[in-house]
């Protein structure tokens, strides 16, 4: 069975950091291109990073440009999201999505999510 | 940067056809899919490459997409398509609508 599952979540203070994984398994990890996608409470989803499937190419929402750092170790058919200098509009579910073979950035395959609370 | 425009909210009639607009600039030169999440679970693709559906969808989801507009059309909609519903493109990097909450009443 094809699966992303997350962790990592958690409650921290603005500021703090927290590091976010997912584990793929099912498929060929390393063939696959990945995201990490958010979602405020309440609100819609909003993408957040991208990598490359040998993760040489990288690239991040203005939201989160030089907070957060997106990896993978392919070796390990994971993804993570080291997320630093968090603040408060950063509480969300934090997906993580691969991205199919169909193009156009469209993602077939999503986790559960991990949950990201900041506040003092 | 690029902007997809949904309508908050849908509603339609058990059985009837539904229909959720995605309104971008010439969103037609490019490819749209379509994603549902119902409340407390992932997002699910539901509609990729303006019309195509992945293996599991029911026949009942279509789409298209011409103009500044893409479509996801329901038919004959079932109370289980009640949904939050995502429009998505690609711009340098991905770009989502704001969301389309349909209710079935």
């Amino acid at each position: 069975e094809v699966q992303l599952v997350e962790s990592g979540g958690g409650l921290v203070q603005p500021g703090g950091s927290l590091r976010l994984s997912c584990a793929a398994s099912g498929f060929t990890f390393s063939n696959y291109e990945m995201n990490w996608v958010r979602q405020a409470p309440g609100k819609g989803l909003e993408w957040v990073s991208y990598i490359s499937s040998s993760g040489s190419s990288i690239d991040y929402a203005d939201s989160v440009k030089g907070r957060f750092t997106i990896s993978r170790d392919n070796a390990k058919n994971s993804l993570y999201l080291q997320m630093n200098s968090l603040r408060a509009e950063d509480t969300a579910v934090h997906y993580c999505a691969r991205m199919g073979l169909y193009g156009s950035g469209t993602m077939d395959v999503w986790g559960q999510g991990t949950t990201v609370t900041v506040s003092s | 940067s690029y902007e997809l425009t949904q309508p908050p909210s849908v509603s339609v009639s058990p059985g009837q056809t539904a229909s959720i607009t995605c309104s971008g600039d010439k969103l037609g030169d490019k490819y749209a899919c379509w994603y549902q999440q119902k409340p407390g679970q992932s997002p699910v693709l539901v509609i990729y490459q303006d019309s195509k559906r992945p293996s599991g969808i029911p026949e009942r989801f279509s789409g298209s997409n011409s103009g500044n507009t893409a479509t996801l059309t329901i038919s004959g909609t079932q109370a289980m398509d009640e949904a939050d519903y995502y429009c998505q493109a690609w711009d340098n990097n991905v770009v989502f609508g704001g969301g389309t909450k349909l209710t079935v009443l």
